[in-house]
């Protein structure tokens, strides 16, 4: 089955900071990949994607490449802010499986100090 | 621009309970879902419909029931509240049900308790 796996946190960085969040995906067809972005006591907001192998998503200074070889899509920013402090969802949708379903990675909390 | 809109934002309730949370959105999209968010599990779908009249289960469907009447509105029911069911609950719509390239859009959640 579909399923994404991805990097544990919480992560604490100083402002300016280099950031990656590991993420890594199983899917039985060919996934469009997703970063979504939770701020707190809010939903979640697409923060980039990438829909073919290769394919670089990029939004707001992060950056992640979709990596079929290593079934990988880690999201970096080379310089955090303290307002990119968040939690982080890597996400996968499967056209094999039908519809729109998302599956989700557990979620990196983000905490940027200054 | 209204987007996804759920209601309501917090709310309480008794084991064995039932309530209804309410999920609408503006935007004329075909696809809806319902997710719930728990610590160190991400999110999960609990159900989806890719058009009215149509619906389907997710990933962790028991407890829970749904209704697509609309286009607009995507209603949650819990049938008999459990403890097990404290969570926090996201609506989420997309343009396309069979276009796995699109984006959803979420509402800003449901956070539910039951005692």
């Amino acid at each position: 089955g579909d399923s994404v796996t991805q990097m544990e946190g919480p992560v604490t960085l100083s402002e300016e900071a280099f950031l990656t969040i590991n993420c890594t995906y199983t899917a039985t067809g060919y996934p469009s990949l997703f970063w979504y972005v939770q701020y707190p006591g809010e939903g979640l907001q697409l923060l980039l994607k990438a829909t073919k192998a290769d394919d670089k998503g990029s939004n707001k200074g992060f950056e992640a490449t979709y990596r079929k070889e290593t079934t990988s899509f880690h999201l970096e920013k080379g310089s955090v802010q303290v307002s990119d402090s968040a939690v982080y969802f890597c996400a996968l949708s499967d056209r094999e499986t039908g519809a729109n379903n998302l599956f989700f990675g557990t979620g990196t909390r983000l905490t940027v100090i200054p | 621009n209204a987007g996804v809109t759920q209601t309501p934002k917090f709310q309480v309730l008794k084991t064995g309970q039932s309530m209804t949370l309410q999920c609408a959105q503006d935007m004329n999209h075909e696809y809806m879902s319902w997710y719930r968010q728990d610590p160190g599990m991400g999110l999960r779908l609990i159900h989806y419909s890719v058009g009215a009249g149509i619906t389907d289960q997710g990933e962790v469907p028991n407890g829970y029931n749904v209704s697509r009447s609309t286009t607009e509105d995507f209603p949650l029911r819990l049938l008999s509240a459990a403890p097990s069911q404290t969570s926090v609950y996201f609506c989420a719509s997309s343009p396309r049900a069979w276009n796995s390239d699109q984006p959803q859009h979420f509402g800003d959640g449901t956070r539910l308790s039951i005692l």
